[in-house]
């Protein structure tokens, strides 16, 4: 079964300064990697997923993120991060399976000025 | 084009009630899948239809139930309510099924239990 492991529970990162967001997967099989932005009171929005190919993956609003089959990780990071990112992310995956993710307990990115 | 629609946005229910929820997916897609988030378990699968079927169901109780319409919209319901299914629910919208295309989630409805 797959299981999804968010290192951290809370960011607390200054503006404009980098942050970097993990995540580790467990799984038998190949999988597919997402990571979601949650703002107040919204649903879940798209920041960027592998699903093969290059394992630097460039997603919207400047985040990228690696993955690394040998350590089974997918860690999400911003080289300086705004206020305007202060959030909930969640990590997800996805083994070949139809459209079910397998998300994350989240991090709570904190930006300060 | 329109996005994810919910149906309602909040609601509040009295323990053993019943009640349906509703989303409407993006047009043309033809999967929806159900997620339950909690403070406590986080966001959990419920299930996922595409093309009218059930494809996939999460581990909960045989209260939780789904239907999708040849429309593609999806309800789901909960009877017999209890206090721990006091959650936000969201619903995503696939263009197709299968784990390579992308969810597009709504904004949830949020179900308080009283």
């Amino acid at each position: 079964a797959q299981s999804v492991t968010q290192l951290d529970s809370q960011v607390p990162v200054f503006e404009e300064a980098p942050v970097e967001l993990r995540c580790n997967y467990s799984s038998s099989v190949s999988v597919y990697l997402f990571w979601y932005v949650q703002y107040p009171n919204q649903g879940l929005q798209l920041l960027l997923k592998y699903l093969s190919g290059s394992t630097l993956v460039k997603g919207i609003n400047g985040f990228e993120a690696e993955f690394n089959k040998s350590q089974t990780s997918f860690h999400l990071r911003k080289p300086s991060v705004h206020i305007s990112d202060t959030a909930e992310y969640f990590c997800a995956v996805s083994e070949f399976d139809g459209n079910k993710l397998v998300f994350g307990a989240g991090t709570i990115l904190r930006v300060k000025s | 084009k329109a996005g994810v629609t919910q149906t309602p946005r909040y609601l509040i229910k009295t323990r053993g009630q019943q009640v349906t929820l509703s989303c409407s997916p993006i047009s043309g897609h033809r999967s929806v899948s159900w997620y339950q988030q909690t403070p406590g378990q986080g966001l959990q699968f419920l299930f996922e239809y595409f093309s009218e079927t059930q494809r996939n169901k999460g581990n909960f109780p045989g209260r939780f139930s789904g239907r999708q319409f040849s429309n593609s919209r999806s309800e789901m319901n909960v009877s017999t309510l209890e206090l721990g299914d006091s959650a936000l629910y969201l619903c995503a919208s696939s263009l197709e099924w299968g784990a390579n295309t992308e969810a597009f989630f709504g904004q949830g409805t949020r179900l308080t239990v009283v």
